[in-house]
């Protein structure tokens, strides 16, 4: 069974780069969440996608967007990138009209802005 | 706005004692609450949750009481192993886990636990 994984998992950009990370859902899951976690903080809500469409979105910028397909996996882009972008990015996915079926986090993608 | 908080950065227990996590959070929107614990170079992994209408929750060594009157949510783990050596995120949703709200948590800023042998 397998779960939620991330691509990639470090990768180093340049301030205003612009950036993709991938996401595929543990199987059988429809929904997909971002987060980005900075250093000695919890995560904190990008946006969830599901159905192809954004559904909910958290306090973050417009250059922050993303993208689901229909094989339900996602993608988080970032452009113009900042120093403030460093952080761990972190996709979860869950299971929609199923009751107390908790997100899913995959390991992450490290994000590094210079 | 800090809606939920974790004022315990770290916590450190002996092998076989209890552990005990604390959370705190402000909206009153706020009706399910998860715990999930995190080690390094891992995403966080789900561990408990509890719903609003209930007080309580037990799986295994692990429970969480949920105090709505304090808003205050704690985690127990009984007994304690070098094994649960971890970083703890407590987090809040409007919404149960599966439904429309359920993809937006809201985490404290976790509680580092050390088990020593």
């Amino acid at each position: 069974d397998a779960g939620v994984t991330q691509s990639p998992t470090h990768l180093i950009k340049t301030r205003g780069q612009q950036v993709t990370l991938r996401c595929s859902p543990k199987s059988g899951h429809d929904t997909v969440s971002w987060y980005q976690q900075a250093l000695g903080q919890g995560p904190q809500f990008i946006f969830q996608y599901y159905e192809e469409e954004e559904r909910q979105r958290g306090n973050f910028p417009d250059r922050f967007s993303g993208h689901q397909f229909p094989n339900y996996s996602s993608e988080l882009n970032v452009n113009a990138l900042l120093l403030g972008d460093s952080a761990l990015y972190l996709c979860a996915s869950s299971l929609e009209h199923t009751y107390n079926s908790p997100l899913h986090f995959g390991n992450g993608t490290r994000l590094t802005v210079t | 706005d800090q809606q939920v908080k974790q004022n315990s950065p770290s916590l450190s227990v002996q092998e076989g004692r209890i552990s005990i996590l604390n959370c705190d959070y402000t909206n009153s929107m706020f009706d399910y609450f998860l715990w999930y614990k995190k080690y390094p170079a891992e995403g966080p992994t789900f561990l408990i949750s509890i719903s609003s209408i209930k007080d309580k929750n037990e799986d295994g060594r692990f429970t969480v009481f949920l105090n709505k009157s304090a808003k205050h949510l704690s985690l127990h783990i009984v007994p304690s192993q070098p094994g649960d050596s971890a970083v703890y995120f407590c987090a809040a949703s409007e919404g149960p886990a599966g439904y429309n709200q359920g993809g937006k948590l809201i985490f404290g800023q976790g509680t580092e636990l050390s088990v020593k042998p």
